[in-house]
């Protein structure tokens, strides 16, 4: 079965801070694609990030971080110096190998207090 | 700005209504799914197409009948909807098939109220 975790339902921080989400997963399937999502109050989900199963390697992307962990099965993401337009919902989610069928974490919510 | 348009923004509907949420993309892929979202939930998955043939129906009643006129265009058509199915209804397209192709792009949604 595939199972995305996202245990923290919701984390709130002060402008600046720096702030890690949790993301771990479950799949048989050798070959798996994992994404985070962004979901900003107006509802589109936007895409930031995806990660092949072979490609362990960490990301850095301006303030935006990702670090892949196949032993651990996780894939965490932090924000450095987190800024009040970084409050959303963020969403771990793995596609199997066919790539239609996306299993989404259930989500966190990040509320950054300025 | 997203690439994938939905219209309506914002639905109201009684139940004896019959309506329909309407999906376009321009980014040239041939796979188009809508999934269905309720408040503090992650989006489930509806409906797959995938070179305009209906390829996922994860079991969606069928008040709710999608529709696929051609590779840039999503319907959902509504009839008969129960008080529950108000939610936020995602459109989402992506290329088929393995790679950076099977990155979904969403629309903005359509917030749906059954009255």
């Amino acid at each position: 079965a595939q199972k995305v975790t996202q245990a923290q339902t919701e984390i709130s921080v002060v402008e600046k801070e720096d702030v890690t989400l949790d993301c771990v997963y479950e799949t048989r399937d050798t070959t798996y694609y994992l994404f985070w999502y962004k979901q900003p109050p107006s509802g589109e989900l936007v895409f930031l990030i995806r990660r092949n199963s072979f490609d362990e390697q960490n990301e850095i992307s301006g303030r935006y971080s990702w670090n892949f962990q196949k032993s651990t099965s996780s894939f965490n993401f932090t924000i450095t110096a987190s800024q009040v337009v970084d409050s959303a919902v963020y969403f771990c989610a793995l596609v199997n190998t066919g790539g239609f069928k996306t299993i989404f974490g259930a989500g966190t919510r990040l509320f950054v207090k300025a | 700005d997203t690439e994938v348009t939905q219209t309506p923004k914002h639905l109201v509907m009684g139940m004896t209504n019959k309506k329909s949420l309407k999906c376009e993309q321009h980014m040239g892929h041939r796979a188009m799914y809508w999934y269905k979202q309720k408040a503090k939930k992650p989006p489930e998955l509806m409906f797959v197409y995938s070179y305009e043939k209906l390829s996922i129906n994860e079991s969606v009643p069928s008040r709710f009948s999608p529709e696929c006129p051609n590779s840039s265009l999503l319907n959902l058509h509504l009839h008969a909807l129960q008080p529950e199915d108000s939610a936020l209804y995602l459109c989402a397209s992506s290329q088929p098939g393995q790679g950076r192709k099977n990155i979904q792009y969403f629309g903005a949604g359509t917030r749906l109220s059954v009255l």
